[in-house]
């Protein structure tokens, strides 16, 4: 398999402008995480999937932010406005789903500038 | 609210040595503690899992010790090889939920 895989690598955009990052999860997974990652604040959780719904979404940052799973192989997450505290690695994550128990298998992370 | 708390400073050893690695926490009682390797430009990759019921966990030259009465997990590298260099991410997650939360990662740094 050839593990999560996440595009772009890297974006550089300008504040104001829609930003979308993407993400194809290991085949069979049936949860998918979204993370952000900064120096400050860490690696946080900003949402999560169960068989493409969204289930938890209180790590959203702001109404700027929006992720989509349209289907078990596909999904966004989307940035409108941009700014530049939204600067970051974002990481998509996926796994089988055994609460708490089962590992997360990370893609190798989309980094975000927004000048 | 949950803490989770990693030596920010960057941990220094010579090869051959043991590397520790501590991770504490707070106002949280998870059911299941994860160690994370993330290497510079890469995400993070699984290493190790123990539950709240297990004192010690070992995997080739890995070792976890996880104590809730302390709140803490111990995180050993024995016979540490530069390849080691790396940070290194505790996880906590409870019975009920899917969501881990991340401490914020100590840097390994292992000369030859």
């Amino acid at each position: 398999d050839a593990g999560v895989i996440q595009s772009p690598r890297h974006e550089v955009t300008e504040m104001g402008q829609e930003v979308t990052l993407r993400c194809k999860p290991i085949s069979g997974h049936d949860y998918l995480f979204w993370y952000r990652q900064t120096m400050m604040r860490g690696l946080e959780l900003l949402i999560y999937f169960n068989n493409n719904v969204p289930i938890d979404d209180s790590g959203m940052p702001e109404d700027r932010f929006s992720a989509k799973m349209p289907n078990a192989s596909f999904s966004t997450l989307k940035i409108q406005p941009s700014e530049p505290r939204d600067s970051a690695v974002y990481f998509c994550a996926s796994s089988t789903g055994l609460a708490g128990a089962e590992t997360q298998y990370f893609g190798p992370g989309t980094r975000l500038l927004v000048l | 609210s949950q803490k989770i708390e990693q030596n920010s400073e960057a941990l220094n050893i010579q090869e051959g040595k043991t590397a520790t690695l501590t991770c504490n926490y707070t106002n949280y009682s998870p059911a299941y503690l994860q160690w994370y390797r993330q290497d510079p430009g890469r995400g993070p990759v699984f290493l190790l899992l123990i539950r709240e019921n297990e004192k010690e966990k070992r995997k080739e030259r890995l070792k976890v010790t996880f104590d809730t009465t302390l709140k803490q997990s111990l995180f050993h590298i024995t016979a540490s090889q530069p390849a080691d260099s790396a940070t290194y991410l505790c996880a906590l997650s409870s019975d009920s939920s899917y969501k881990l939360i991340f401490g914020s990662g100590t840097r390994l740094l292992v000369r030859p």
